[in-house]
């Protein structure tokens, strides 16, 4: 399955700490994309990374991909309270095929 | 633009029951996807249309299951009878050109409870 998973399945942190979440996937991939989705609402996209792209930066996260061990991982700096959600990362495959997502990783951030 | 806009938020039905569910993809946006989000089975794909034309349904999980794309401002999911397994969040998403390397722009789903 080209499904992504996420790693760890949930995780706590105390504000101001870094939050980093792993996605592993098994076939080859066009891009990644990172989404967060609050309790009881749609998901929203944080950051897409292409096949060819190795880091990207937006604000406080930080997107890897590592297409030789078919990972990714999101870190989140400084974390705050209003960054307590879900977080899902998104495989596209070659074509024009749409994205797969991953079962997500619960995060809360303890105030 | 609003976003993409579902519709009912929350739904209650008896088993049996028909069900439709209604979403209004950003205007512009020629992919619209039906997804379906359980804790068992995380966000599944059940559809998706280009240019209001169905390109996979390999997704809907049964005959019970169906989904149109009248015009580029509105498509249906129904569920036509409704069995309690059917109790999930259904999401609709669109994309402008691409459905894989654009993002996805999510409506806030319609959850749904068959009794």
């Amino acid at each position: 399955s080209q499904q992504g998973e996420e790693d760890p399945q949930a995780l706590s942190i105390q504000e101001g700490e870094n939050a980093t979440m792993n996605c592993s996937y098994k076939t080859s991939i066009n891009n990644l994309q990172w989404y967060r989705q609050n309790s009881g609402r749609g998901l929203v996209h944080l950051i897409l990374i292409r096949s060819n792209e190795r880091e990207k930066h937006s604000g406080r996260l930080r997107v890897t991909l590592d297409t030789s061990k078919k990972s990714s991982s999101l870190l989140i700096t400084a974390s705050r309270a209003a960054d307590t959600a879900s977080y899902f990362c998104a495989t596209g495959p070659p074509g024009n095929t749409p994205l797969v997502f991953g079962k997500g990783t619960r995060l809360s951030v303890i105030a | 633009d609003a976003g993409v806009i579902q519709s009912p938020r929350h739904e209650v039905t008896e088993m049996g029951q028909e069900v439709t569910l209604r979403c209004k993809p950003i205007s512009g946006h020629d992919y619209l996807f039906w997804y379906r989000q359980t804790m068992m089975r995380g966000l599944e794909l059940l559809i998706y249309f280009n240019n209001n034309v169905p390109i996979d349904d390999s997704g809907m999980p049964e005959d019970r299951f169906s989904a149109k794309m009248p015009n580029a401002s509105f498509s249906t999911l129904k569920i036509q009878p409704s069995e309690p397994r059917d109790s999930a969040v259904y999401f609709c998403a669109s994309s402008l050109r691409s459905s894989n390397t654009g993002e996805l722009f999510f409506g806030e789903g319609s959850r749904l409870t068959v009794l």
